[in-house]
């Protein structure tokens, strides 16, 4: 299995609603991370989780709150959304092995809208 | 602080020939990935191919190949007898074997005509 899975594709919220976007792994790999993409942009890194501690957060406003309840799953929370928050979330994995990274590999995103 | 540069915003081919997509990078760290990932429609992020800053072989796969020049930081991906489906944006990527951050180029769109 060499798959990210992203849950749900789409998404459309009201700035008071409270949302989450799943995201799942069967790879093994003990770094998951949360990007944020604007159109015709590359990935903004959010949140990096490393054998399930945050270990990096890029700044990130607090309406974003990320969750890793065991290796293969990591969660976005969402509430309080402003409508420049609308892009797609891509959740991706790799594998660390003796203290080094390699490549990341990428689920099919979640498209946020914000209304 | 590293950095990528994509020169090329968008390109356009027909199908059957070869391109190639350009990309320059700054570091300096010597222990390192670099890594072209192609976005089709569909949006997943899709890893093409990667190379090893320290192997001197320039990295292929299939129909896509690199050539990789460390000392001129270089890293351009040849796509050979391209096809419809390679239709998508192609970001470069660099990364510190020792840190999670990848850093991205600002992505060359390529479109392939029938």
């Amino acid at each position: 299995d060499t798959e990210v899975t992203q849950t749900p594709k789409h998404l459309v919220m009201g700035m008071t609603n409270k949302k989450s976007l799943k995201c799942e792994q069967h790879m093994g790999h003990r770094a998951m991370y949360w990007y944020k993409q604007k159109a015709k942009k590359p990935p903004e890194l959010m949140f990096v989780y490393s054998y399930e501690k945050l270990s990096i957060n890029e700044s990130v406003p607090s309406r974003f709150s990320p969750e890793c309840p065991n290796s293969s799953l990591l969660n976005l929370h969402l509430h309080a959304l402003q409508p420049e928050d609308s892009a797609l979330y891509l959740c991706a994995s790799s594998q660390v092995t003796g203290g080094e990274n390699t490549e990341a590999f990428f689920g099919q995103g979640t498209r946020l809208t914000v209304v | 602080a590293q950095t990528v540069t994509q020169s090329q915003p968008e390109m356009s081919v027909q199908e059957a020939e070869t391109v190639t997509l350009s990309c320059t990078y700054d570091t300096s760290e010597s222990n390192y990935y670099l890594f072209w990932y192609k976005q089709p429609p569909s949006r997943q992020m899709i890893l093409v191919i990667r190379q090893e800053a320290y192997k001197q072989q320039n990295a292929t796969e299939n129909r896509f190949s690199v050539n990789f020049q460390k000392a001129a930081k270089s890293f351009s991906l040849k796509i050979s007898d391209s096809q419809l489906g390679d239709t998508a944006m192609y970001f470069c990527a660099f990364m510190m074997r020792s840190n999670y951050q990848l850093i991205w180029g600002a992505g060359t769109k390529l479109i392939i005509k029938p």
